[in-house]
């Protein structure tokens, strides 16, 4: 399955600043995924990241507040603009696996972020 | 609105015991289905994927689907204390809107 680098693994911002998070993939993929997972809460997705055009959004995230790129197939950045405590929260990004049994979907590691 | 509807728990079996798991959604047109274990403070690891209606099984996993019940389940046999975790259930629509969403997960304590 592919190998899936994500970093920082946590940090902690202040309100007002910007964080970039940056996921890397050993193998080449379509679509990207960016996910938050707030504290004891499941998975909701942020958007969805293609090569080569305009990251799609979900409802209730927009481009200004989590800015997306997707410069080559093996790589995405989400950064958290103007970060609020409200940020405060896992981000992980994901890829599509179509080999193997079981297809599905991998994650990165995560990224813990706690705006202070 | 898509949901996916699982108990939250926990769920308590002893070690050695069938752990079963289920998750109900809403829309009929979903098509494919996983069930992902995540242990506290790692990313979700995707255990199994179904597509189809019956069982599949991997090991100590089996996934079972009832689409006209919309309806699928996972069960664990011979439960371990390392199987202790949460379980999401996930649900992809191949139709026009192509996404996966998310339950909010069980979470499983296997006791020794």
């Amino acid at each position: 399955s592919a190998v899936i680098s994500q970093k920082p693994s946590r940090d902690i911002c202040q309100r007002g600043t910007s964080l970039t998070i940056q996921c890397q993939v050993d193998s080449q993929v379509t679509m990207m995924f960016w996910y938050r997972q707030q504290p004891g809460q499941s998975l909701t997705l942020i958007a969805t990241a293609n090569q080569g055009s305009e990251a799609t959004y979900e409802s209730g995230f927009v481009i200004d507040k989590f800015p997306i790129s997707r410069p080559n197939l093996t790589f995405s950045t989400l950064t958290v603009s103007n970060m609020s405590p409200e940020d405060s929260s896992i981000y992980l990004c994901s890829v599509e696996e179509k080999g193997g049994k079981n297809y599905g979907y991998t994650f990165g590691s995560g990224t813990r972020l706690t705006v202070v | 609105q898509k949901e996916v509807e699982q108990n939250s728990g926990p769920l308590s079996v002893p070690e050695g015991a069938i752990a079963s798991l289920n998750c109900t959604y809403s829309d009929r047109v979903s098509q494919s289905f996983f069930w992902y274990r995540q242990y506290s403070g790692k990313s979700p690891e995707l255990i199994m994927s179904i597509y189809s209606n019956g069982d599949k099984e991997d090991g100590r996993f089996t996934a079972q689907l009832n689409k006209a019940s919309q309806y699928v389940s996972l069960l664990i046999r011979d439960s371990q204390p390392s199987d202790s975790a949460t379980y999401l259930c996930a649900v992809f629509d191949s139709g026009g809107y192509q996404k996966v969403t998310f339950g909010t997960g069980t979470k499983l304590q296997v006791i020794p």
